[in-house]
């Protein structure tokens, strides 16, 4: 099992710039979770998913979107990027409720935006 | 609004010593509260956990405390060890609505020899 992987590992974009942050994971969980993690900071929401073909806003859901076509995949997707979203990324996934078990996160994506 | 507040940013203690990080939630219907740790540049991942219905869970060297009334619980690390230099991040469950965990601001412990 590879468990969560997420590409690509670092990335620069230019303000105004798209990309799409991939995430996939193999062990046929149910949810999925975006987090970003600021310098110094905690981590934060972005959009979530409890299943192929839903998905949610979490706490800072503006400048993104997200799909969840299958169950494996579920990419990120940043629209006209601004330097505030300079981050780090995390994708996260678990089989059912995180009151049953614990989130198997990704390696992360570093993203600046200059 | 479902809210984690954890203290303090940063902590640094003498190897040997003991390390204590504390959180506090928002919703009193929170019922599980997980640990994380995440070593300089790489993913975070769970240390300890504990659910409402216990009071006290410990794990070798690591032991977590939770007060349902105060709506606060701890994270206890003794004899620590260089290792355990990381960023800790508490967290809550909030089972209404979204069903989903939020996580505290992070501790950065530096353990010094």
């Amino acid at each position: 099992n590879a468990g969560v992987t997420q590409t690509p590992k670092f990335r620069i974009l230019k303000i105004g710039q798209s990309m799409t942050l991939q995430c996939t994971q193999d062990m046929n969980h149910n949810y999925m979770y975006w987090y970003r993690q600021d310098p110094g900071m905690g981590l934060k929401l972005i959009y979530y998913s409890v299943g192929a073909g839903i998905t949610d806003k979490g706490e800072v859901p503006n400048g993104y979107n997200v799909s969840r076509s299958t169950t494996e995949d579920f990419p990120l997707r940043l629209e006209l990027a601004a330097p505030s979203q300079t981050s780090v990324y995390f994708c996260a996934s678990i089989e059912d409720s995180p009151y049953y078990s614990p989130l198997h996160f990704g390696n992360g994506t570093r993203l600046t935006v200059t | 609004g479902e809210n984690v507040e954890q203290h303090p940013s940063t902590l640094s203690v003498q190897e040997g010593d003991s390390a204590v990080i504390k959180c506090t939630y928002s919703d009193s219907a929170s019922n599980y509260f997980p640990w994380y740790k995440q070593e300089l540049g790489k993913r975070p991942q769970l240390i300890i956990d504990i659910r409402s219905n216990v009071g006290e869970k410990k794990d070798q060297r690591i032991a977590v405390t939770l007060n349902k009334t105060a709506k606060h619980f701890s994270l206890h690390i003794t004899e620590t060890q260089p290792e355990d230099s990381a960023v800790y991040f508490c967290a809550a469950y909030f089972p209404q609505g979204a069903q989903k965990l939020v996580f505290g601001q992070g501790t950065r412990l530096t353990i010094n020899p």
